[in-house]
């Protein structure tokens, strides 16, 4: 069973270019959800799928983030206009409906905006 | 307001002893979900043990248990015979509403997390 894999692991870009993250999450898994991560701080909620319908958003997610999931399979999220503000942990998590809907993270991207 | 509140920036704890996380948490829901994690240096975040709000009885996965007070609102992990490997951050976190909800109130909030430090 492999776990929720995120590509890249690592992604250094300049003020102003548009970067994509990808998230693979658990094949029988039919949630995805994005969190965002900085230093001392808990994760805090981007978005989330259930197949490929995005259920819901946080006010976090600017008209610079997009996310997809088409297919109900991977996910991507693309940041338009990077900010040196959106530096940060970009996790990606699955789950499926059972027990407590527990999410399973992947290693995360880690973007640093120069 | 926080909804999801660790008193506990940083702990220290021996080998082999056992070591309580606190945290305490405030919804108006009738059913949600408690969760802890466990964070490495090297950043992934890993799923330790769930509490649901109507289960009877306290959880339990290996050496980690959760001890749940309803009343009080609080659910705190306690680690038995602490081992040098789980050094690392431990974040609790809640999802609100039902567990077959879905639609929205699927995300989970986070507490700022405790520093755990094993000493050999």
């Amino acid at each position: 069973d492999t776990g929720v894999s995120q590509n890249p692991r690592h992604k250094i870009t300049k003020r102003g270019q548009n970067v994509t993250f990808r998230c693979d999450p658990i094949s029988e898994h039919n949630r995805l959800y994005w969190y965002r991560q900085t230093l001392g701080q808990g994760p805090e909620f981007l978005t989330y799928f259930q197949n490929e319908a995005q259920l819901e958003k946080s006010r976090l997610l600017s008209d610079r983030f997009s996310a997809e999931r088409p297919k109900g399979s991977f996910s991507t999220l693309e940041i338009q206009r990077t900010e040196q503000g959106d530096s940060a942990m970009y996790l990606c998590a699955s789950s499926r409906i059972e027990r407590g809907d527990e999410q399973f993270f992947g290693p995360g991207t880690r973007l640093t905006v120069l | 307001a926080q909804k999801i509140t660790q008193t506990q920036p940083g702990m220290f704890v021996q080998e082999k002893e056992a070591v309580t996380l606190d945290c305490t948490y405030d919804t108006s829901d009738q059913s949600y979900g408690l969760f802890w994690y466990k964070q490495p240096s090297s950043g992934e975040m890993i799923f330790l043990i769930y509490q649901g709000s109507y289960d009877e009885q306290n959880a339990t996965e290996g050496r980690y248990s959760l001890n749940f007070q309803k009343a009080r609102k609080s659910a705190n992990l306690v680690i038995s015979a602490s081992q040098l490997g789980d050094s690392a951050m431990y974040f609790c976190a809640m999802r609100e509403g039902p567990l077959f909800n879905a639609g929205n109130n699927r995300k989970l909030i986070w507490g700022l997390g405790t520093s755990l430090a094993v000493n050999p």
